[in-house]
């Protein structure tokens, strides 16, 4: 079982802020790191797959790199909305299908 | 299209009781998962379908879970004889394999068990 871990576990920025998390993951035997948006109450949001060494992504206000050889991943924030605030969750996989999550980041955006 | 749904949203039982959860995966979506979540933890995968074979197994937490997709359309996790500390969140998910392309895994919006 790969362990995924992520930081900060929660962080509280105001409007207009931006923001980053890490995500770091065992490089050994890497297929694929994904990244989802879960508010409270509603189905998590995939917002990024990365499989490539050196794959950015940006949907948005939101980015996010891979590093596939050191085993991180950081996912930014340009300019935070109040409607950003939601958990932060990234899962590496090495079998192309089961997800190993991390605990999440909680991000709080106040006006 | 609409999305992964499972139901019920909310299930309380007492202990030692059987419980029954369904998925209806995104139409067309080949894969199904289930993953659960239990506070303060990020979803723990259990087990996979693709079509209505299920090719892995060996995560479920226990011979008191098992899981169906008899037609490869919707699925069930059914949890028999409850204890306290299979109270989570019963997370699916569907995905459609296209070759040489990892697949985005697309989730409901869970169940959460509540065992008395």
């Amino acid at each position: 079982i790969l362990n995924v871990e992520q930081s900060p576990q929660s962080l509280h920025v105001q409007e207009g802020d931006s923001t980053n998390f890490t995500c770091s993951f065992p490089s050994s035997n890497f297929y694929a790191l994904h990244w989802y948006r879960w508010e409270t109450a509603k189905s998590p949001e995939a917002l990024f797959v990365m499989t490539l060494n050196g794959d950015e992504k940006k949907k948005g206000r939101i980015s996010a790199t891979l590093n596939t050889k050191e085993g991180y991943s950081y996912l930014y924030i340009k300019g935070s909305q109040p409607e950003d605030s939601a958990t932060y969750l990234c899962a590496s996989s090495n079998s192309g299908y089961a997800l190993n999550f991390g605990k999440g980041t909680s991000l709080l955006v106040t006006p | 299209d609409t999305g992964v749904s499972q139901d019920p949203r909310h299930k309380i039982t007492k202990r030692g009781q059987n419980v029954t959860f369904r998925c209806d995966p995104i139409s067309e979506h080949n894969r199904l998962y289930w993953y659960r979540q239990t506070l303060g933890q990020g979803p723990e995968f259990l087990t996979y379908f693709q079509n209505e074979a299920q090719l892995e197994k060996s995560r479920l937490l226990s011979d008191r879970f098992s899981a169906e997709r008899p037609k490869g359309s919707f699925s069930t996790l059914e949890i028999q004889r409850t204890e306290q500390g299979d109270s989570a969140m019963y997370l699916c998910a569907s995905s459609a394999v296209l070759s040489g392309r990892t697949d985005t895994q697309y989730f409901g919006p869970g169940t959460r068990l509540t065992v008395l």
